[in-house]
């Protein structure tokens, strides 16, 4: 099971900033949270992702809070290119193999409003 | 960097026949892919964790002999879709990772369309 929970959906108005939440409380503590967007009929790109400090890069801000059972993802000025599912990850062990997989879970779909 | 290519984007093939899908990561090595498969408004759902040199590892209720995945190197899995049926018409997704906390890198996907 997906170890992240997000709203099905929201909208923002265009030129606006997107805050996109998610709560990953049993995140253990050396886990990254990554985040991605698929954009309809596309593989997911990915976007961020961070441990405990808050990280930005050219697309979005990613704020963790202190305890780290949730974070937000910040599209500081929404365009329509934006509108896309959006999925926080935090990845899961894969048992046989030793390694980790994303279970992805719903994501929010963020509709940018002209 | 890191780019992953998922040949072919899009596929019809008739009742029954089987149909390969191949991903390829361009300018790194994969020790480990993923083949996922996405139905229309739905998330992605994993259905096999696949390592170089081994056998891959099929999450619950995925019939691994109808989906062959070989993963022969580092930079290369195919998954092969036997004996199709229209319900296994789907969107599928590959991606690949590097040892490290890099995000994994996903391929651009294949459309099957079974008829």
């Amino acid at each position: 099971d997906a170890k992240t929970t997000q709203p099905t959906s929201m909208d923002c108005a265009e030129g606006r900033a997107a805050n996109l939440p998610c709560n990953h409380s049993t995140i253990s503590g050396n886990e990254y949270v990554y985040w991605y967007r698929q954009i309809h009929s596309q593989g997911p790109q990915y976007i961020i992702h961070g441990l405990k400090n808050n990280e930005t890069n050219e697309m979005a801000s990613l704020i963790i809070t202190e305890d780290r059972k949730s974070s937000t993802l910040i599209l500081p000025h929404a365009t329509l290119r934006d509108t896309a599912v959006y999925y926080c990850i935090v990845r899961v062990p894969e048992r046989t193999s030793g390694t980790y997989k994303y279970i992805f879970g719903t994501g929010t779909r963020l509709k940018v409003l002209a | 960097g890191a780019v992953v290519s998922q040949h072919p984007s899009r596929v019809i093939c008739k009742s029954g026949t089987s149909v390969k899908i191949e991903c390829r990561s361009l300018d790194f090595q994969a020790t480990t892919m993923f083949w996922y498969r996405q139905f229309p408004k739905q998330s992605l759902m994993l259905m096999a964790t696949s390592n170089e040199g081994s056998k891959a590892t099929y999450e619950q209720g995925v019939e691994k002999d109808k989906f062959l995945i070989n993963h022969a190197s580092l930079t290369l899995s195919t998954l092969t879709v036997t004996s199709a049926h229209p319900e296994d018409s789907s969107f599928y997704i590959c991606s690949a990772t590097r040892t490290g906390n890099y995000g994994y890198t996903f391929g651009s996907g294949t459309r099957l369309t079974v008829v």
